[in-house]
């Protein structure tokens, strides 16, 4: 597509449900990321793909986060048992390439809201 | 690890006038890339500039302009002309050319133009 595209744009939960977030990249960009901001805060690294590396997890702030991506195409980033320290705009990007030398593509993200 | 920081939370200009927004990071990286990001309420991500560590010139882009040093580990951005369009979210951001890391950003600053 001509741009990054996450659904859905706002999302609300009850506090122990469970969650999945969508990401379509831009096509042909091997790396995407996923980013949590608070609100009024930066942007926090989650997670990220880069082709077919194994993923770089190190910023998932518990086990019950987890992502997943099919080759160079969608993401899903899953939230189990939501927490209400879990509502922010979780925001997906992409790049061209693994180096992300050129900056990243952002969708305009998903609010999740846990009440 | 690389840290980005922006000492002003929250700055605001009057219409027509200039602004400065600074930012500073860590790194014991000899070449890398900086950036700064728009966040307008929209909340969509948008690259405004970017600039290459190994480049004494400053990048310029129509009325967005940085001045890099290098020496100082310092980034700022400079925007001329404001218009109430430029109100939102600016990010300074920090990615090493090794191409092993994620973006890493600043805290941001909150821009409002007055007019």
């Amino acid at each position: 597509g001509a741009g990054v595209s996450q659904s859905p744009s706002n999302k609300v939960t009850e506090k122990g449900k469970d969650v999945e977030l969508r990401c379509d990249p831009i096509s042909g960009h091997t790396a995407l990321y996923w980013y949590r901001q608070r609100l009024g805060q930066g942007l926090e690294f989650l997670i990220y793909f880069q082709g077919n590396s194994a993923p770089d997890k190190s910023g998932l702030p518990s086990d019950r986060f987890s992502a997943e991506r099919t080759g160079e195409s969608v993401s899903t980033l899953t939230i189990q048992r939501t927490q209400q320290e879990d509502s922010a705009v979780y925001l997906c990007a992409s790049s061209l390439d693994n180096r992300g030398n050129y900056g990243y593509t952002f969708g305009s993200g998903t609010r999740l809201t846990v009440v | 690890a690389q840290t980005v920081t922006q000492s002003q939370p929250e700055m605001s200009v009057q219409e027509a006038e200039t602004v400065t927004l600074s930012c500073t990071y860590d790194t014991s990286e000899n070449n890398y890339y900086l950036f700064w990001y728009k966040q307008p309420p929209s909340r969509q991500m948008i690259l405004v500039i970017r600039q290459e560590a190994y480049k004494q010139q400053n990048a310029t882009e129509n009325r967005f302009s940085v001045n890099f040093q290098k020496a100082a580990k310092s980034f700022s951005l400079k925007i001329s002309d404001s218009q109430l369009g430029d109100t939102a979210m600016y990010f300074c951001a920090f990615i090493p050319n090794s191409g092993n890391t994620p973006l890493v950003f600043g805290k941001g600053t909150r821009l409002s133009v007055i007019a």
